[in-house]
């Protein structure tokens, strides 16, 4: 099992582009998410889906939108890309519940936006 | 809101010797806790967890403590090594979600 694969590794973005970030996991897993995580500072969250069919807004929606494609896949879009959203991206995954349990990190992408 | 934050930033330990890494949290009603450990240029992975009717778990070399009444957790790790350097991470349940601290980064020495 490959576990969460995030795709591209590195983008280098100008200012007003777009761009989508993919992520698959293949742990049939119900919950996906996506962080933030900026120098010295934690993971913060963007967007969840509980599961297939919903996606919830977490600490740092603005700027960016989802999609849960279906139950293996849950993209990142930034329509109009900015500065301040130059960061590390991590996209997750848990078997999900009220109490979520393990969550299961992809490698992450390299977010430069020029 | 509620938050989980950790009071080292940065933790200097000699190899060999057991290292305790903190945490506080804010939320009460939070039932569930995960330690993170995060290598650099990579992404967090799982340490150990607890639920909140347990106070202590052990694992391979570490163990998590956590104390409802002052809203504290803790993770020891036993005899150092260089490949524990990483950054470490609480996180405590909230739902669906999760809220994560800012982190401790852990350098061993030799």
């Amino acid at each position: 099992n490959a576990g969460v694969t995030q795709t591209p590794k590195f983008q280098v973005l100008k200012t007003g582009q777009s761009m989508t970030l993919q992520c698959a996991q293949d742990m049939n897993h119900n919950s996906m998410y996506w962080y933030r995580q900026d120098p010295g500072m934690g993971l913060r969250l963007i967007y969840y889906s509980a599961s297939e069919g919903t996606t919830d807004k977490g600490e740092v929606p603005n700027g960016y939108n989802v999609s849960r494609l279906n139950k293996r896949e849950f993209s990142l879009r930034l329509e109009s890309a900015a500065p301040s959203q130059t960061s590390v991206y991590f996209c997750a995954s848990s078997g999900g519940g009220l109490i979520t349990g393990e969550q299961f990190f992809g490698p992450g992408t390299r977010l430069t936006v020029l | 809101g509620e938050s989980v934050g950790l009071h080292l930033p940065t933790l200097s330990v000699q190899e060999g010797d057991n290292s305790i890494i903190n945490c506080a949290y804010s939320n009460s009603a939070s039932d569930y806790f995960i330690w993170y450990k995060q290598e650099s240029g990579k992404g967090p992975q799982f340490i150990i967890d607890i639920r909140s009717n347990m106070d202590k778990r052990q694992g391979q070399r570490v163990t998590v403590l956590l104390n409802k009444t002052v809203k504290h957790l803790s993770l020891q790790i036993a005899a150092t090594q260089p490949g524990d350097s990483a950054v470490y991470f609480c996180a405590e349940n909230d739902a669906y979600k999760y809220i994560f601290g800012t982190g401790t980064r852990l350098k061993v020495l030799a």
